[in-house]
């Protein structure tokens, strides 16, 4: 079993739509990450979180330290948005980061 | 943080590398590679200049950090499952290590 799992693997949706991707792992962490990569494209950080929730623009998202889960949500989903979103924990124990396989979304216009 | 070359193909046996530059006085810096199903898996990295750890596939590399800014990804002997994205990333670890991870654009290497 991976120590990080993502949900779904792939999404397609209508833009304007509001989108979640999740992300659950199993290893104890010290920060979560939230990056995006767009096709032919290098990667970018969308969010570090440790604790809580947090918003940038239309991108939210949160983390439950007791459950072990985080959320990326997209509100007013655009195509602009399409890209692989991965999911990347910094472990505790040894200070690795652990990736998430990614989740390929795709809005349509 | 700057990856050189972006595209490269080599021939079995040939050696290569990858160049990784940051100029935002990093401390950290690593080495994944990216290929379809796969996700994102750590090589090599490292904490400071001469420093260097492996990661969780280091196997047929190694690596250089003579300078700070700099990173190398080092193949001495190519070989056809080495054909990958390789993405270097950058972290000002000096104000602890969770900060957000800068990538470079990738380096795409196809060994024939």
């Amino acid at each position: 079993k991976n120590e990080v799992e993502q949900s779904p693997q792939n999404l397609t949706a209508q833009e304007g739509e509001f989108i979640t991707i999740n992300c659950s792992y199993s290893v104890g962490i010290s920060a979560l990450h939230w990056l995006q990569q767009h096709p032919g494209g290098g990667i970018v950080s969308l969010f570090m979180l440790s604790s809580g929730k947090k918003k940038h623009g239309r991108l939210i998202a949160t983390i439950n330290i007791q459950e072990k889960h985080s959320s990326l949500h997209i509100t007013a989903s655009h195509p602009r948005d399409s890209a692989v979103y991965i999911c990347a924990v910094r472990s505790n124990r040894d200070d690795k980061i652990i990736f998430g396989k990614g989740t390929r979304l795709h809005i349509l216009p | 943080v700057t990856q050189t070359p972006k595209f490269q193909v080599l021939k079995t046996g040939q050696s290569m590398t990858l160049q990784c530059a940051q100029d935002m006085n990093h401390e950290y810096m690593s080495w994944y590679r990216q290929d379809p199903g796969l996700g994102l898996r750590l090589i090599y990295f490292s904490y400071d200049v001469k420093m260097k750890e492996k990661g969780d596939i280091p196997e047929g590399y190694s690596v250089s950090r003579e300078k700070k800014e700099r990173f190398s990804l080092i193949l001495e002997s190519a070989s056809t499952n080495q054909t990958s994205m390789y993405l270097c990333a950058s972290i000002n670890s000096g104000q602890g290590l969770n900060q957000p991870q800068h990538f470079g654009d990738g380096t795409r290497l196809s060994i024939l």
